[in-house]
């Protein structure tokens, strides 16, 4: 079965950092990147950033350079999003989704985790 | 950054009517343009690609357009399960991004 398996919810300080991972099977994990999108409650998508399982490069949206790293591990078909500096904004539900495996194809995000909520409280 | 603007961002049809959605890209996208379903508690649901291309299994009452940087996505009879946000996003180039949403309410 083609999926996107995502680690359960995590509840975090300011300040933390919090590590999500994304775990593919059913397809050729080098084939396909991951995307990382979130969603705060009641808002709307906003896309974080891009990895390639196949050359290992990533693309990040401007706002989380130097606080995002994602990161792949191919044995085991997962990906990870590392996010630090945590704050109250960054609540939300963070979603994986497969799409290009190379900067210089384009594709659809066309399989998606099932979320991760992320609670920063102190 | 292609900024991508939907509208209306609330939309009220009654079950068998047809409902429109827009998009607009600030630049273009070379119809690399993709269409998601999103129902509360759901991760999205991929539905068109390419601006005009079904998904695999989604019903044909769901279609896609496009006239230079406009979408639209038409739902030709609306059905119960149909209610719910969907987004625009362009994936032509980085950062990706998305339209704020549009809200399909049942009237």
């Amino acid at each position: 079965q083609i999926q996107l398996v995502q680690s359960a919810a995590e509840v975090k300080k300011p300040g933390a950092s919090v590590k999500v991972s994304c775990k593919a099977s059913g397809y050729d994990f080098s084939t396909y990147g991951i995307s990382w999108v979130r969603q705060a409650r009641g808002e709307g998508l906003e896309w974080m950033g891009w990895i390639s399982p196949h050359s290992g490069d990533t693309e990040y949206a401007q706002k989380f350079q130097g606080r995002l790293t994602l990161t792949t591990e191919t044995p085991t078909s997962t990906v990870y999003l590392e996010l630090r500096t945590l704050g109250s904004d960054d609540t939300a539900v963070y979603y994986c989704a497969r799409e290009t495996y190379s900067r210089a194809f384009t594709w659809y995000f066309d399989l998606w985790g099932g979320g991760t909520l992320v609670t920063v409280s102190s | 950054e292609i900024e991508m603007t939907q509208s209306p961002a609330t939309l009220s049809v009654s079950p068998g009517e047809r409902a429109t959605l827009s998009c607009r890209a600030s630049q273009n996208v070379n119809l690399n343009l993709a269409w998601y379903q999103q129902k509360p508690g759901q991760a999205p649901r991929l539905l068109i690609y390419g601006a005009s291309t079904r998904a695999t299994g989604i019903p044909g009452r769901f279609s896609g357009s496009e006239s230079g940087t406009d979408f639209t996505l038409t739902i030709s009879s609306l059905q119960s399960e149909d209610f719910a946000v969907y987004y625009c996003q362009q994936y032509d180039k980085w950062p990706r991004t998305f339209g704020q949403g549009t809200k399909l309410e049942i009237k």
